[in-house]
């Protein structure tokens, strides 16, 4: 009954430095997403995947890519880190895209940039 | 992308207040609204979903209400506990299929 499992829990990546965050759901859910938390901010879309072999940019996408390896798994890659790119970064999964599908959201990632 | 917008950003209340928050989003581009809860060092959970013109929900003290004509929705806590303490958010989806975009957030502070 894990639900949406995310690592790492805590990064420290110096300026230029690469990662990738893994996101995996056991609950057969369709549609995965990545959001960052920023003080003030709420949670803002960063990547979507509707569903296995489709993702799709959202609101703030810059610096990352995503990769939709199958249908249980969903990567975040930062290629080369910024000190902007420290914040709370946060997986959800739903069913789907239709109203009712609430996400269940991932224990969040900590990431810091020097 | 939507332009999903909560106020207030913050708000203290004293044990035993009812108080309401609100949501809005454009009411030209609407699907769903979402009502989430989030603790401090928690992940966010569901609270409602509402996705008709009038519709109303309700889980004990909590409840919301959602107007899309002209784009907003309340969440109310009637007689607020410390326990109600946390950030709430709302989420909107345009199109079925489209992602959940949220806004900032209203974070409620109940002091005993």
């Amino acid at each position: 009954n894990a639900g949406v499992t995310q690592t790492p829990k805590f990064q420290v990546l110096k300026t230029g430095q690469s990662m990738t965050l893994q996101c995996a759901q056991d609950m057969n859910h369709n549609s995965m997403y990545w959001y960052r938390q920023d003080p003030g901010m709420g949670l803002r879309l960063i990547y979507y995947s509707a569903s296995e072999g489709t993702t799709d940019k959202g609101e703030v996408p810059n610096g990352y890519n995503v990769s939709r390896l199958n249908k249980r798994e969903f990567s975040l890659r930062l290629e080369s880190a910024a000190p902007s790119q420290t914040s709370v970064y946060f997986c959800a999964s739903s069913s789907g895209g239709s109203g009712a599908n609430v996400l269940t959201f991932g224990a969040g990632s900590r990431l810091t940039v020097l | 992308i939507l332009n999903v917008e909560q106020s207030p950003q913050s708000l203290h209340v004293q044990e035993g207040d009812s108080t309401n928050f609100t949501c809005s989003f454009p009411s030209s581009n609407f699907y769903a609204l979402h009502w989430y809860r989030w603790e401090t060092a928690k992940s966010p959970e569901a609270l409602f979903v509402m996705t008709l013109n009038g519709d109303e929900k309700k889980k004990g003290r909590i409840s919301a209400t959602l107007n899309t004509k002209e784009g907003y929705s309340y969440l109310y806590i009637k007689g607020s506990q410390p326990e109600d303490s946390a950030t709430y958010l709302c989420a909107a989806r345009a199109q079925a299929g489209t992602a959940l975009i949220f806004g900032k957030g209203t974070t409620l502070s109940v002091s005993s």
